[in-house]
């Protein structure tokens, strides 16, 4: 009965490849975001959807690309991974744009 | 763009001890809410607070939205070691449809 949830909890891997992060929420809500996390626990957020469509794009590489399916799933795709994308990544849903948002439990990306 | 500055940004104290962290922004927000995350897991939402002045208790958690919706403050009395944790405000902007969050407080108590 998870809210949300992230996979794979853990992901290691070489510089230049490509990976996906999978999110899910089952709550219901219409508004999905993609968060990272540093080394200084500094939470950023990435990108903002509203029921499919991008609503917050923030300073992001190009090589970030988030796709949304449907309302309950937010899935990141980083492209050409480089070593300072190492960090954890949270997705978040919450019901509409302002509203508490619920934490899924990271995705901690190391990049070799 | 909205900020959200919060201070200490760590902070190191005895089981038993009080402590308030703070969350200051120059921007006015609809409602403001603290969570706390945990290592290796997600942020949690602690409490939601809504009115210019509001105080909110959670257990030993006190929680005070300021008068013009601007600041706001953490406060634990007698804190323990399960307190421990990063603790992070969030500002909501429902003109704008968005959140946004501080920098975080890291909490250690120490036994």
């Amino acid at each position: 009965d998870t809210a949300v949830s992230q996979t794979p909890k853990y992901l290691v891997t070489q510089m230049g490849n490509d990976k996906s992060i999978k999110c899910e929420q089952n709550l219901g809500h219409d508004t999905m975001y993609w968060y990272k996390q540093d080394s200084k626990k500094f939470l950023k957020i990435m990108f903002s959807y509203n029921n499919k469509e991008l609503i917050i794009n923030e300073t992001v590489p190009n090589r970030f690309s988030p796709k949304s399916p449907d309302k309950a799933h937010l899935n990141l795709h980083i492209n050409s991974l480089e070593l300072g994308d190492s960090a954890v990544y949270f997705c978040a849903s919450s019901l509409h744009g302002a509203d508490t948002q619920y934490f899924g439990p990271g995705t901690r990306l190391t990049v070799l | 763009t909205q900020l959200l500055e919060q201070s200490p940004q760590f902070l190191s104290i005895q089981e038993g001890e009080n402590l308030t962290v703070y969350c200051n922004s120059s921007s006015v927000f609809s409602s403001l809410q603290w969570y706390r995350q945990e290592p290796g897991e997600g942020p949690v939402l602690l409490v939601t607070v809504v009115t210019g002045g509001e105080v909110k208790k959670l257990k030993r958690l006190t929680f005070q939205f300021g008068d013009a919706r601007k600041d706001s403050s953490l406060h634990i009395t007698a804190a323990q070691p399960g307190d421990t944790g990063l603790y992070l405000c969030a500002g909501e902007d429902t003109n704008a449809g968005k959140s946004t969050f501080g920098d975080g407080t890291t909490l250690t108590v120490k036994p």
